[in-house]
């Protein structure tokens, strides 16, 4: 079975303009959450959404969105890109809410 | 709210040694706590986790963590360094962020393993 896939894996922007990143859960996974990882610290928490309702959202800006489509994949939308945007975005799936999350291998994003 | 805290951003151990990574939490109620590693350029991979079962809880690749509530503690050991360990590993921890299931990560420990 795949694992949780991540598009792109490498993205170059200008400050001030708009991101979409992909993620596709592991099959059968109805729960989605969105880390952004800066370098040389942890992963912080985003979002999370689940049976394609967002369920909680961490200490982010308005500039970042979401959403999870029927087929319970997920866009994460970033506008008005800053350079501290630049990390890695990491996607989360798991079967449901509570249980054990797997990680994608995440989409680097760099700011210029 | 909760939080961890990995007391070493940086171990080294010589192949073959034991390896120990520190980390404490904060939590107002029973956590649920994990251990992930990250190799360069790759994704979270979970070695392993606790859930209020046994306090000692094996991993995989040789991994252990025990959990000790009188120490607010849940070090994470091997007792045999491989070079492929070599990686940054993250001390987590589970809890609720309105509706939503948030994992709060500390700040990481890169392990090195000399030859």
């Amino acid at each position: 079975d795949a694992g949780v896939t991540q598009s792109p894996t490498h993205l170059i922007k200008t400050r001030g303009q708009h991101v979409t990143l992909r993620c596709s859960p592991i099959s059968g996974h109805k729960s989605v959450s969105w880390y952004q990882q800066v370098l040389g610290q942890g992963p912080q928490f985003i979002f999370q959404y689940y049976e394609k309702e967002e369920r909680g959202r961490g200490n982010f800006p308005d500039r970042f969105s979401a959403r999870q489509f029927p087929n319970y994949s997920s866009e994460l939308n970033v506008n008005a890109l800053l350079l501290g945007d630049s990390a890695l975005y990491l996607c989360a799936s798991s079967s449901n809410r509570d249980t054990e999350a797997f990680f994608g291998q995440g989409t680097r994003l760099t700011v210029v | 709210a909760q939080s961890v805290t990995q007391l070493d951003s940086h171990v080294s151990v010589s192949e073959g040694t034991p390896v120990l990574l520190r980390c404490n939490y904060s939590s107002s109620y029973s956590p649920s706590l994990f251990w992930y590693v990250q190799h360069p350029n790759k994704g979270l991979q979970l070695l392993l986790k606790y859930t209020s079962a046994a306090t000692l809880v094996k991993g995989i690749n040789g991994f252990e963590a025990e959990f000790k509530k009188s120490e607010t503690s849940f070090h994470l050991t091997k007792p045999s360094a491989h070079m492929s360990d070599a990686a940054e590993y993250f001390c987590v921890v589970s809890g609720n962020k309105g509706s939503a299931r948030q994992l709060t990560f500390g700040s990481g420990t890169q392990l090195t393993v000399l030859p």
